[in-house]
């Protein structure tokens, strides 16, 4: 199946400090990138649709100047947390949809990324 | 709107034991229907789809789930759990392509399924 990768894996920052986090499908064009926060033992919020070429689309109660969603290529998405607090804490997915292939039904996930800001 | 509900929260089970993790959902136009695994600290990885024809959808690591759509149920199976299987399970749906409208994922609540020896 298609790959989604996601950078870092981790993170630890300081309050205050921004923090950006990458999401690549590596062997697909994806129009669509998603992101996604979970907390823990809970669901996948949805968080904002990255459109490659134009501006993200942001869930009601989203801070899109909090959480700044850049989509620049057809392979490549990224989320910046800027001025991170403690409460940003949190692990955050991306998805993506492959473009071109019939499977479009389908989005593949990343791993993940463990953000902890102290 | 769409929603997705899955009724069980845990579900504690024995190696080799039959399983059924349940989902409801609910929607006024057709949908496409899937279940995710996630393991600690990982991504999701897609188990099945149902997106049109038979009702009995089979995934990989031996899950199955059926399509109940007067009941509007996606209930996962397995018909015998290894350990391995313990994780986090999530029923989610999507518009349809015919539906059109906001193509995301709407995802369930999630069910932790924990098998033991």
């Amino acid at each position: 199946g298609a790959v989604v990768s996601q950078h870092p894996s981790w993170v630890i920052c300081k309050s205050g400090t921004s923090v950006k986090i990458e999401c690549r499908s590596l062997d697909f064009q994806a129009t669509t990138m998603f992101w996604y926060r979970q907390f823990p033992k809970q669901s996948l919020m949805l968080m904002a649709t990255s459109n490659e070429g134009s501006k993200a689309t942001y869930e009601q109660g989203v801070e899109k100047d909090k959480f700044l969603i850049n989509h620049a290529s057809l392979t490549l998405s990224t989320l910046t947390v800027t001025s991170a607090h403690p409460e940003d804490s949190s692990f955050y997915i991306c998805s993506a949809r492959d473009h071109h292939s019939l499977k479009n039904t389908e989005a593949f996930f990343g791993q993940g990324t463990r953000l902890t800001v102290v | 709107a769409q929603s997705v509900t899955q009724l069980d929260s845990q579900v504690p089970v024995f190696e080799e034991a039959p399983v059924e993790l349940r989902c409801n959902y609910s929607s006024s136009v057709s949908v496409y229907l899937f279940w995710y695994v996630q393991y600690p600290n990982q991504g999701l990885q897609l188990l099945l789809k149902y997106l049109s024809g038979s009702t009995l959808v089979k995934g990989i690591n031996g899950f199955e789930a059926e399509f109940n759509k007067s009941q509007t149920s996606f209930h996962l199976r397995k018909p015998s759990v290894h350990i391995s299987d313990t994780a986090e399970y999530f029923c989610a749906v999507r518009l349809n392509m015919f539906s059109g409208g906001y193509n995301k994922l709407i995802f369930g609540a999630g069910t932790r399924l924990a098998v033991h020896p």
